[in-house]
């Protein structure tokens, strides 16, 4: 059964660069069938959509966030990753990271999420 | 992009139907059947409950159907049950190939 894994420092300072991992078991992240993509959601807020790429590298960005952030895969640790800079508070969230079919739909697996808050 | 519009809650007693709509624009649900829905209790992960507009995920209760009509999808559960009580979140594939969620609805079961 596939699970999703997400890893990362659950702290950031303000202006320094969020990162996190998410590690795919029990199948391969180069599945031609799916996408990979980050999802956040601020304390007691909304769902967003941060952005997705495909195993070749391909990747895809939430235009208000699209100039802070980069989505890379890494087939051989069946990895994917999230960098998001220059953070502020606003960034205080939970990120999940999930697996989305084509046309980024059907989000059908996500990780259980980790919680990174923006503080000093 | 903006997100999508969802009436911040909505309530039911056992046993009704009750319908949350979700609208768009002709750039994302309107022009696409890729609209799906997502349920997420507190201090979950989201659940996947309908994509493809209508598609029920394997494991996914009858009761959750989908439906659209022009820039508005809707989520509608009948037969409530306490159980249903969550959060629900529509998103949408748009035409700048980006994802777009609503501000999510949340239901009661009075």
């Amino acid at each position: 059964q596939l699970q999703l894994q997400e890893s990362g420092p659950g702290l950031v300072k303000p202006s320094e660069t969020l990162s996190l991992t998410c590690t795919v078991s029990g199948g391969s992240i180069s599945s031609s069938y799916y996408y990979w993509g980050w999802i956040r959601q601020p304390p007691g807020k909304g769902l967003e959509w941060i952005g997705s790429i495909y195993y070749s590298g391909s990747t895809y960005y939430n235009p208000s966030l699209k100039s802070r952030v980069t989505i890379s895969v890494d087939t051989s640790k069946n990895q994917f990753s999230l960098k998001l800079s220059s953070v502020t508070a606003a960034d205080t969230a939970m990120y999940y990271c999930a697996r989305l079919g084509s046309y980024f739909r059907n989000m059908d697996v996500w990780g259980q999420g980790t919680t990174v808050t923006v503080s000093s | 992009q903006s997100a999508l519009t969802q009436p911040a809650s909505v309530s039911g007693s056992p046993g009704q139907s009750i319908t949350i709509s979700c609208t768009g624009t002709s750039s994302d649900v309107g022009g696409y059947n890729y609209v799906s829905w997502y349920q997420q209790h507190p201090g979950k992960a989201p659940k996947l409950m309908i994509y493809d507009v209508s598609t029920r995920p394997s494991g996914v209760s009858n009761r959750f159907s989908g439906s659209k009509s022009g820039n508005t999808a809707s989520l509608t559960i009948s037969g409530l049950q306490a159980e249903d009580e969550a959060d629900y979140y529509c998103s949408s594939y748009t035409s700048s190939i980006t994802v777009v969620f609503g501000g999510g609805t949340r239901l009661t079961v009075l």
